[in-house]
Order: C-alpha cells, then structure tokens, then sequence
C-alpha cells in the first residue's frame, strides 16, 4: 500500500531563507509523486511533479523537488521564501494504471509561515 | 480556460439533513474525483468517476453518501442523512486521459476550491 509522511505540520521561516519541506512516501513500485499548494481560501495547485526521467524537478513561483528512489523521499525546496509564499503543501503519490486512472495518497500536509 | 467548479462554497446545516455539492469539471475532461479532508487530517480519496461511470468508490466512508455524474459532465455529491463526522472541505478534482500507445494514462489532476461543509 502506498503512504506519504510529511514532517512537520507547520515550518516557519524568515524571509529570504531557504524553504525545505519534507516528503517521504512509501510505494511498492515506482511511484508519481506531485507537490500541491493550498493558498489561503483557494483549491489545490499543483506547483510540480515527478514522473519519469530526470530526478530534479522544477516548478512553478521558483520550488523544486529532487526524488531520491534510495531514501524513499520527494523533498520541495526554495532558495529564498517570499512572503507570497504562505500556504499549506500537500505532497502527493500515486499509482499508474494502465486502466487510465489514478487516485492521489496524500500527505497531511504542511503549512508554511514567513515572517519579514 | 474555465478551472473546476464548486458550489457552494459553504454549508452549514443541522445533523440529520441532507445536503448536494455540485462539481463541474474542466470541460472535456473525462476523469472526475472526490476528496474529502477532515479537520486536521489528510486529504481523501472519495471516489472517482471516468465519465458517467463509477470507477472507483473504495474511499466512501458509508452509505449515506452518494455521487453521481448524469451525463459525464457536472457530479453532485449527496450527504443523507448528514452526521458530525462529516464535517470538513470537499475536494472535486478532474483530469484528462492521454493516450500511450493501446493504453490511456492520466495522472494531473487539477482541482477545484472545495466545499466547507459544517454539520452541528
């Protein structure tokens, strides 16, 4: 069965530091693993994804994420937070079927403060 | 590009009433999940529907709830009657099929901005 453990409900960071949110899934075969973004009174944005190829992936408003298969771990940085960048990540796995679909194994989140 | 719809937004109602969220997915997309998240917890998974058709319901946590999708386009999502334990932020969710040589994958899903349902 698959699982994605966030650590750390809340971080909180000054800013212009670096942001680091940590991720680590568990899956039985090679996993999808996605990095959404919930901004305060909006839905889920996917900020980027991981499917196949290259390990590092980038993203929108300047986030990556690197997967790591060896350390079981998918996790979001950004080299200087912005205040813009408050809001709850959502790390996410899923499975390819080749029936077309797919349900999203959710973390429970983290939300992330930025204080001047 | 219209994104994925919700209505409405917020719901506060009485335990032992019945309440329908509405969804309306991207236009053209033939894939369309619930979720669900508890106060404090993960977000889950629901069900999933691939047109008019029920794909995948494991994550319907009883049979007071029930989903449908007339027509494979908007999904409604029934709470009958509803419970304290129902309270939390409905997720729709809908995505496209991409064809892969004889197989059709589709794994973004692009999500609308929830229902707030409150039962006391």
């Amino acid at each position: 069965a698959q699982s994605v453990t966030q650590l750390g409900s809340h971080v909180s960071v000054s800013e212009g530091a670096l942001v680091l949110l940590r991720c680590n899934y568990s899956s039985s075969v090679p996993p999808y693993l996605f990095w959404y973004v919930q901004y305060p009174n909006q839905g889920l944005q996917l900020l980027l994804k991981y499917t196949t190829g290259a390990t590092l992936v980038k993203g929108i408003n300047g986030f990556e994420a690197e997967f790591k298969k060896s350390e079981t771990s998918f996790h979001l940085t950004k080299p200087s937070a912005h205040m813009s960048d408050a809001a709850e990540y959502f790390c996410a796995v899923t499975l390819m079927f080749s029936g077309g679909y797919n349900k999203l194994i959710f973390g429970a989140g983290t939300r992330l403060a930025v204080h001047p | 590009e219209a994104g994925v719809t919700q209505f409405p937004s917020h719901s506060v109602i009485e335990k032992g009433q019945t309440v329908t969220l509405r969804c309306d997915p991207i236009s053209g997309h033939d894939n369309l999940y619930w979720y669900r998240r508890v106060m404090g917890k993960e977000i889950k998974f629901l069900l999933h529907f691939v047109k008019e058709s029920k794909q995948d319901e494991s994550g319907m946590p009883n049979n007071r709830f029930l989903a449908e999708r007339t027509g494979g386009t908007y999904s409604t999502l029934k709470v009958q009657p509803a419970e304290l334990e129902d309270s939390g932020v409905y997720f729709c969710a809908s995505s496209q099929n991409r064809k892969r040589g004889p197989s059709f994958f589709s794994y973004e899903q692009y999500f609308g901005p929830g229902t707030r349902l409150t039962v006391t």
